[in-house]
């Protein structure tokens, strides 16, 4: 039972590089989140899908989409990197009243 | 939107002592879990608790809905509880589990 798996665990791109995060859940919950954390502080949320097919915005959307390709899947795009988008970013996905489940973490460096 | 203070923000205690991290929350909420991130940095779920009082082992957590606060206990602590402490919460608004994340204790624990 794998949970919320994201890929790649590591990444280092250069400013203006596109990359794309994959997460995938195989617990079939409705919901689920994309977060950022930096150094020294708590996750903020930046896109979320409440069910397949539909996605808003969290508190730091800006320089991220998004795309729920499935009920599984959720995947998180960097159209043209930036330095402040040097992160740790985690998935997470949820049934509806009940907790969060978080993957292990995708750590990503721009240049 | 919600605001989540944790205290204290750092926390030093020898081995097999006793704790209490403090969580407090701005508005009524749907969802509150306690988190242990860990030194490789993932995220581990410690309590969903959004009312009530549950334990865990050594680990047990309270929350007060009406006074807005919860508490987390960590008795005869041991060095794998090492590491950083967060609660989030998801307003009661909208049901879209959107956790805000508190800022964090980060607990040491001394041989």
């Amino acid at each position: 039972n794998a949970g919320v798996t994201q890929t790649p665990k590591f990444q280092v791109l250069k400013t203006g590089q596109s990359m794309t995060l994959q997460c995938a859940q195989d617990m079939n919950h409705n919901s689920m989140y994309w977060y950022r954390q930096d150094p020294g502080m708590g996750l903020r949320l930046i896109y979320y899908s409440a069910s397949e097919g539909t996605t808003d915005k969290g508190e730091v959307p800006n320089g991220y989409n998004v795309s729920r390709l499935n009920k599984r899947e959720f995947s998180l795009r960097l159209e043209s990197a930036a330095p402040s988008q040097t992160s740790v970013y985690f998935c997470a996905s949820r049934a509806t009243y009940q907790p969060q489940h978080f993957g292990d973490g995708t750590r990503l460096s721009i240049l | 939107g919600i605001q989540v203070e944790q205290s204290p923000p750092d926390l030093i205690l020898q081995e097999g002592a006793n704790s209490t991290l403090r969580c407090n929350f701005s508005d009524s909420v749907n969802n509150l879990q306690w988190f242990h991130q860990n030194p490789w940095g993932q995220l581990i779920n410690l309590f969903y608790i959004p009312s009530g009082t549950k334990q865990n082992g050594r680990l047990s957590a309270t929350t007060v809905a009406t006074e807005r606060y919860s508490l987390l206990y960590i008795s005869s602590s041991q060095t794998t509880d090492s590491g950083v402490y967060f609660c989030a919460v998801a307003g009661s608004y909208g049901n879209t589990g959107k956790l805000i994340f508190g800022q964090g204790t980060t607990l040491q624990v001394k041989p």
